[in-house]
């Protein structure tokens, strides 16, 4: 089956400085990719929409500025949290979507940020 | 906006019985559903998907059902086992995105 992985897996950063998050589909190629963020014992929140080539499309309410996205590449998408800070801290988990509206997404193992 | 709710929370059940986890939807103009499985600080494994056009998926001991009229699916795990435990989400895909109910969290207990 497809495969998508995140990278790091895990990382700790101190308030104010800025974390990227990769995610790769390992084989095969996705033009829409998705970030979810995801807080204790909830669910999955879409925070952006990734396309290749194109801005991402952001969720009401999620600051563009602060949470980056560049999708460069059709195995690569990434998440930028700059200027991080403790409320900041959570899980999080991109997606990439095979072509079509019926296809299915595929999700990272996601990435665990804690801001100090 | 599409809301999907599940039910229940939790679960705690004996190993070796059948359960069944229910998940409804607000808007029933999806092009699918899927049932997901997410193990305690992991990622999402995918489980079923069940298409707009069809009623039901089976796959080992997992069969999830789709009631697009009524917003409605199941999930229904046979023989349950230790392992089963873990939360279960479904989620269903508008034309935009893929909106997650809160998750039921399943505890089987040897």
């Amino acid at each position: 089956g497809a495969v998508v992985s995140q990278h790091p897996s895990r990382v700790i950063c101190k308030s104010g400085t800025s974390v990227k998050i990769e995610c790769r589909s390992l084989d095969f190629q996705a033009t829409t990719m998705f970030w979810y963020r995801q807080f204790p014992k909830q669910s999955l929140m879409l925070m952006a929409t990734s396309n290749e080539g194109s801005k991402a499309t952001y969720e009401q309410g999620v600051e563009k500025d602060k949470f980056l996205i560049n999708h460069a590449s059709l195995t690569l998408s990434t998440l930028t949290v700059t200027s991080a800070h403790p409320e900041d801290s959570s899980f999080y988990i991109c997606s990439a979507k095979l072509s079509g509206l019926s296809g299915s997404q595929y999700f990272g193992p996601g990435t665990r940020l804690l801001v100090l | 906006k599409q809301e999907v709710t599940q039910i229940p929370a939790a679960l705690s059940v004996p190993e070796g019985e059948n359960l069944v986890l229910n998940c409804s939807f607000t808007d029933s103009a999806i092009y699918n559903l899927q049932w997901f499985r997410q193990d305690p600080g992991k990622g999402l494994t995918s489980l079923l998907l069940i298409q707009s056009s069809q009623r039901e998926q089976t796959s080992g001991r997992l069969n999830a059902s789709l009631d697009k009229s009524s917003g409605r699916s199941t999930l229904y795990i046979a023989a349950s086992q230790p392992g089963d435990s873990a939360t279960y989400l479904c989620a269903v895909q508008g034309a935009q995105k893929l909106v997650f109910g809160q998750g039921t969290r399943l505890t089987i207990n040897p």
